[in-house]
Formats: structure tokens, sequence, C-alpha cells
């Protein structure tokens, strides 16, 4: 299966300022996700980054809050913008594999926003 | 619309106990299950996978888990827990989301604590 490396592992961030979460995977793949879990709680989609074309975010989220750049088909990047208190979770990437029957996640980014 | 849900929120065994940690599913069309681990700290890690076959997976760590279409479930389980299984356990349903694209839905976890 592919390896994610996400960075950073942790941040903690003043309200108001942004923060870019990097996944780099060790092999070309279609299909990137970002998801959040917040704290205590299931990993929610935030969305879908295909290299070549716009992401697809989910209800609830939107690009001006989280923007996605999918530069090629190893990288991506989420940024949180304009942090609040309620950002603080964790943030995960994966990518599907397999013909899209397994997925992979990276080791997270938990960030906490003061 | 698709959905998972895992009715315990927390799960006590023994250790060398058996133990199962419980998750049904609601999705269109055949469904494609998984179950993954989260230990403090650290990202998802892949247990098992259901796509089509033996009801009966077997996966990581001497994890199994047992799909049962009449009752929509996909229950994990372990003939033997140890102090190390202690972690969220996450059960996922892959659905098609358009445009050529799937995307896995989440349960909420279920917390395992094997006691020694």
């Amino acid at each position: 299966s592919a390896v994610i490396s996400q960075k950073p592992s942790r941040d903690i961030c003043q309200r108001g300022t942004s923060l870019t979460i990097q996944c780099q995977v060790d092999s070309q793949v279609t299909m990137m996700f970002w998801y959040r879990q917040q704290p205590g709680q299931s990993l929610t989609l935030i969305a879908t980054a295909n290299q070549g074309s716009e992401a697809t975010y989910e209800s609830g989220f939107v690009i001006d809050k989280f923007p996605i750049s999918r530069p090629n088909l190893t990288f991506s990047t989420l940024t949180v913008s304009n942090m609040s208190p309620e950002d603080s979770s964790i943030y995960l990437c994966s990518v599907a594999r397999d013909g899209a029957y397994g997925y992979t996640f990276g080791s997270g980014t938990r960030l906490t926003v003061v | 619309a698709q959905s998972v849900a895992q009715p315990e929120d927390q799960v006590n065994v023994a250790e060398g106990n058996p133990l199962t940690v419980k998750c049904t599913y609601s999705v269109s069309g055949n469904p494609y299950l998984f179950w993954y681990v989260q230990y403090p700290n650290r990202g998802l890690q892949f247990l098992l996978k259901y796509i089509t076959g033996d009801n009966l997976v077997k996966g990581s760590y001497g994890f199994e888990a047992e799909f049962n279409k009449s009752q929509t479930s996909f229950h994990l389980k372990k003939p033997s827990a140890l102090v190390s299984d202690s972690a969220l356990y996450f059960c996922a349903v892959r659905h098609y989301s358009g445009a050529g694209s799937y995307q896995l839905t989440f349960g909420k976890g279920t917390k395992l604590s094997v006691i020694p």
C-alpha cells in the first residue's frame, strides 16, 4: 500500500492565522482525500482532491476556509484559513489505491488554535 | 444515503477473552466495508476489508470480521484480546460519490479497552 508523509504532525496556532498541511505520497495516486476529526468524534470528509481539477467540497466546507492544492499526482496541501478555536482538530489526508478498494491514511496533523 | 452505525461507544474486555466490536451499515448496491484502528496520537491503520467472497474476512493483528448481508452487519472480532489492542476502532463503508469518485463514510468509532 502507499506510504504517506503528512506534515506538520502537530501545531499550536493563534486565532486568525492560517496553517498549511502537506501530504506527500510515495507513488502516484488519482484521488486524495482530506478529513477532519474533531475531539472525540469520527472522521468527516472535507474534500476530495483530484489532480488537474478543482477540489470537490462536502456540505459544510467551503474553499475560502479550506483551500486545497493538488499540483501533481503525489502531493497535496490543505490550508485552514482564518482559524478559530473551533478548528482545533486532527486533520488527515488519505489516498485511494487498488481500484479505490483500499485507502491509506497519513499520520494526521493535530491542530490546536488558541 | 449511506451510513454506518457503531452502537457501542466503548467496549471493555478482559485480556485473553474474545472481543467483538459491532458495526451495521446502510448503502446502495454491494457493500465494500472496512475496519480501521487508531492508536493515541496516531493516524488510522487499516485492519481488514470486505469486497466480495467469503463472509469471514481475516486481517491484521489476528483480527477478523464477519459479513452478514441479511443483518447488514460487519462485526469485528478477535479470539483472544491483548492489552495492546486497546484503541479506537472505526468501521467504514465505501460508496459512490459521483463523477467517477468513491469515498468512505465512517462510523463514530468504538473505544476498546482490554483490561489486564
